[in-house]
């Protein structure tokens, strides 16, 4: 069964620094998205991506956050100068096309820690 | 308020016991239903979509009701595996995109 991959699975950095939270979604699904979970709350929405743009974006995801889907296989997710809230563990998800963009399938989650 | 509301949790039953989870949303907007369920530290997985009609898999079923605004997940015969976290989730139509919304989860935990 096809899934989504993400990696690393965890990624530990400093204050400040820049990280890269990569994704691979489904091959055939058109539909991306990332989504934050800090430890102990709800999972939150980051971002949807689509035919190569941002259509939905919300208020977490500041001029500090960028995605890019830089070839036709990854999409990644890139916090140029981390802090310490950023700490969270993020999902990667993709839904297909047509009757099927009702499901989102979510890949593992990088766990990211900013010390 | 929140759009997504659920039970706070956690509940403990025993194996074999029958649980209902509910589940509130705020926006009429709200297109699409699903319940998700999340192992600890693990990525939250589809359980079902939530469908008006209501509708059922095996030992889970699920009712919406559009006009309360009111979702539901019974689970039957409650098994050791079925312990985790489950997930009300919304999806928005949002400018021509959806995107899912989600309550804070209720823990369930099923013991021998």
């Amino acid at each position: 069964e096809p899934e989504v991959t993400q990696t690393p699975s965890h990624q530990v950095t400093q204050m400040g620094q820049e990280v890269i939270l990569r994704c691979v979604p489904i091959s055939n699904h058109l539909y991306f998205y990332w989504y934050r979970q800090i430890l102990g709350q709800k999972v939150e929405f980051l971002v949807s991506f689509y035919n190569n743009e941002i259509s939905e974006k919300s208020e977490i995801f500041d001029d500090q956050f960028s995605v890019e889907r830089p070839d036709g296989s990854n999409f990644t997710l890139k916090i140029r100068s981390t802090k310490l809230e950023d700490s969270a563990m993020y999902f990667c998800a993709s839904g297909g096309a047509g009757e099927s963009t009702d499901t989102q399938y979510f890949g593992p989650g990088t766990r990211l820690t900013v010390l | 308020r929140k759009e997504v509301e659920q039970d706070p949790g956690p509940f403990n039953v025993p194996e074999g016991a029958t649980v209902a989870f509910n589940c509130t949303y705020s926006n009429s907007a709200s297109q699409s239903f699903f319940w998700y369920r999340q192992d600890c530290r693990k990525e939250p997985k589809l359980l079902m979509s939530v469908y008006s009609s209501g509708n059922e898999d095996g030992r889970f079923t699920a009712q919406l009701n559009r006009a309360s605004q009111y979702i539901s997940l019974l689970i039957r015969d409650s098994k050791l595996s079925d312990s985790a976290t489950y997930l009300c989730v919304v999806k928005r139509f949002s400018g021509g995109y959806n995107k899912l919304i989600f309550g804070a989860g209720t823990r369930l935990a099923v013991h021998p």
